[in-house]
């Protein structure tokens, strides 16, 4: 599968753990975004990393949010301490260079308890 | 702030009609517009790219580009049940993001 991967599809956290979520980028795309959907609303940007660069990270709350994206291996958003308000989809996209079109993988739908 | 602005719907359309779905955007500056389509519970999948002044058609989709009045819009022919769907309209203006609008739900009857 070309496409980007997100995993876990599914992932359901207590409050106060932690949760990490991995993305693989389309082959051959070096840009990755990470965007939020809560329910009945739009998409909005979180983060936008090249391999081991952070480019843009104003969307991403100031606190408990971190993103990377290593010279080897996924792109990881982890959430630290997840409350209530955490719970949501959070999509990972693709790009073969920036302002371009994004490839959007399948999300990871978290659910805090 | 950036800002791209859809009417949220839903937008319904008889089975065989045409749907248009439009969009606003705040940036002047922005260069490089897109549709995505979402179903409920799935992730965006890309439609449309458009990048100048006009339409750009694509089978039963034709995008259509106003910079001077800061709209795009979205023209789908011969609608079917299967587009019903939330189509979202992104725009760049040469940063490094999509800003993307909330989406307009259509709905098509059969």
């Amino acid at each position: 599968n070309a496409g980007v991967m997100q995993n876990p599809r599914h992932l359901v956290r207590r409050r106060g753990q932690e949760a990490r979520l991995r993305c693989s980028p389309m082959k051959g795309h070096s840009h990755v975004y990470w965007y939020r959907q809560l329910p009945e609303e739009g998409l909005k940007f979180m983060v936008y990393l090249q391999k081991e660069n952070i480019i843009d990270e104003s969307g991403m709350p100031k606190e408990r949010f971190s993103a990377e994206f290593p010279k080897e291996g996924p792109s990881i958003l982890r959430i630290q301490q997840v409350v209530r308000g955490d719970s949501a989809a959070y999509f990972c996209a693709s790009s073969p260079g920036q302002g371009q079109e994004l490839f959007f993988g399948e999300g990871s739908r978290l659910t805090v308890l | 702030q950036k800002e791209v602005e859809q009417n949220s719907g839903p937008l319904s359309v008889p089975e065989g009609a045409i749907a248009s779905l439009n969009c606003t955007y705040s940036d002047r500056g922005s260069q490089s517009f897109f549709w995505y389509r979402q179903y409920s519970g799935k992730s965006p999948e890309l439609i449309m790219s458009i990048y100048s002044n006009g339409d750009k058609e694509d089978g039963r989709f034709t995008a259509q580009l106003n910079k001077a009045s800061q709209y795009v819009s979205l023209l789908i022919r011969d609608s079917q049940p299967s587009d019903s769907a939330t189509y979202l309209c992104a725009v760049n203006a040469g940063y490094s993001t999509l800003t993307f609008g909330k989406g307009t739900m259509l709905l098509v009857s059969p």
